[in-house]
C-alpha cells in the first residue's frame, strides 16, 4: 500500500457541514492525489500536490479545497458538504512511474 | 481533451474461458497506459502498465495487454478465467511521464466469473 493511510475510513455527515479527510504517507513521496469514485464515472481527479504548499486542481475540484503543510499529510476539505459529494474518496501517491492508492474513505452526506 | 473508454460496463465469462476487457483511449501524445483492479471494498491495485517499451505487456495474475497505436487500444486479456478474477477493472491513461499519478480513468468494467 506504499505506506498510505486514509482517515476516517467511513463518515456520515449532514448537508452544509464542513468535512476534512486526511491522507498520510510514510515514505516521503513528492506527489499526492485525491480522487473520487462514483458508479459509471470511474475515478476522477479532484486535486493533487507536487510538494509542500504546492497544489493544483484536477477535473472535479469545485466544492473542494486541499492543503499540504507537511510532506506526509495531504488534506481534502469539503467546506460545505452537499449530497452530490457522497462518494468514495481515494488518496494516491506516485512512485516509479505508477500510482499507488489508499484504501479509500466512504463519505455519505445526508 | 484526453479520454478513456471501456466498452462494456459488465462482462460475464465462465471459469476457464478467455477474458477480454476492452479499452480505447484518445491522446495527442504517446501516453502511459495502465490497468488497475479493484476488489470489493478495497483500493486499486496495478495489474500492468505500458510505458512505450514493448507493446505486449505482461502483468500480475496471468493478465496481459497489447498496445495498438493504430487502433488507440489497450485491451486486457487472460487466457483462462479464475473465480478469483471477479472484480472491477479500470483502464487509465497518464499523458505526462513526469506525473504518472495524474490519471484519466475509464468508467470501469465489472468482471463476473461463473462456475
Amino acid at each position: 500500500d506504499a505506506g498510505i493511510t486514509q482517515s476516517p475510513r467511513h463518515k456520515v455527515t449532514e448537508t452544509g457541514t464542513p468535512v476534512t479527510l486526511r491522507c498520510h504517507q510514510t515514505e516521503n513521496h513528492r506527489y499526492m492525489y485525491w480522487y473520487r469514485q462514483d458508479p459509471g464515472h470511474g475515478l476522477r481527479l479532484i486535486h493533487y500536490s507536487y510538494g509542500v504548499k504546492d497544489t493544483d486542481k484536477g477535473e472535479v475540484s469545485d466544492g473542494y479545497s486541499v492543503s499540504r503543510s507537511k510532506t506526509e499529510d495531504f488534506l481534502l476539505t469539503l467546506e460545505s458538504a452537499t449530497s452530490s459529494q457522497t462518494s468514495v474518496y481515494f488518496c494516491a501517491i506516485s512512485q516509479g512511474g505508477e500510482a499507488f492508492f489508499g484504501q479509500g474513505t466512504r463519505l455519505t452526506v445526508v | 481533451a484526453q479520454s478513456v473508454t471501456q466498452l462494456g460496463s459488465h462482462v460475464s465469462v465462465s471459469e476457464g474461458a478467455l477474458v477480454l476487457l476492452r479499452c480505447n483511449y484518445s491522446s495527442s501524445v504517446p501516453p502511459y497506459l495502465f490497468w488497475y483492479v479493484q476488489y470489493p471494498n478495497q483500493g486499486l491495485q496495478l495489474l500492468l502498465k505500458y510505458t512505450s517499451a514493448a507493446t505486449l505487456v505482461k502483468g500480475i495474475n496471468g493478465f496481459e495487454a497489447e498496445f495498438k497505436k493504430s487502433e488507440t487500444s489497450f485491451h486486457l486479456t487472460k487466457p483462462s478465467a479464475h473465480m478469483s478474477d471477479a472484480a472491477e477493472y479500470f483502464c487509465a491513461v497518464s499523458p505526462n511521464s513526469g506525473n504518472t499519478g495524474k490519471l484519466i480513468f475509464g468508467q470501469g468494467t465489472t468482471l463476473q466469473v461463473k462456475p
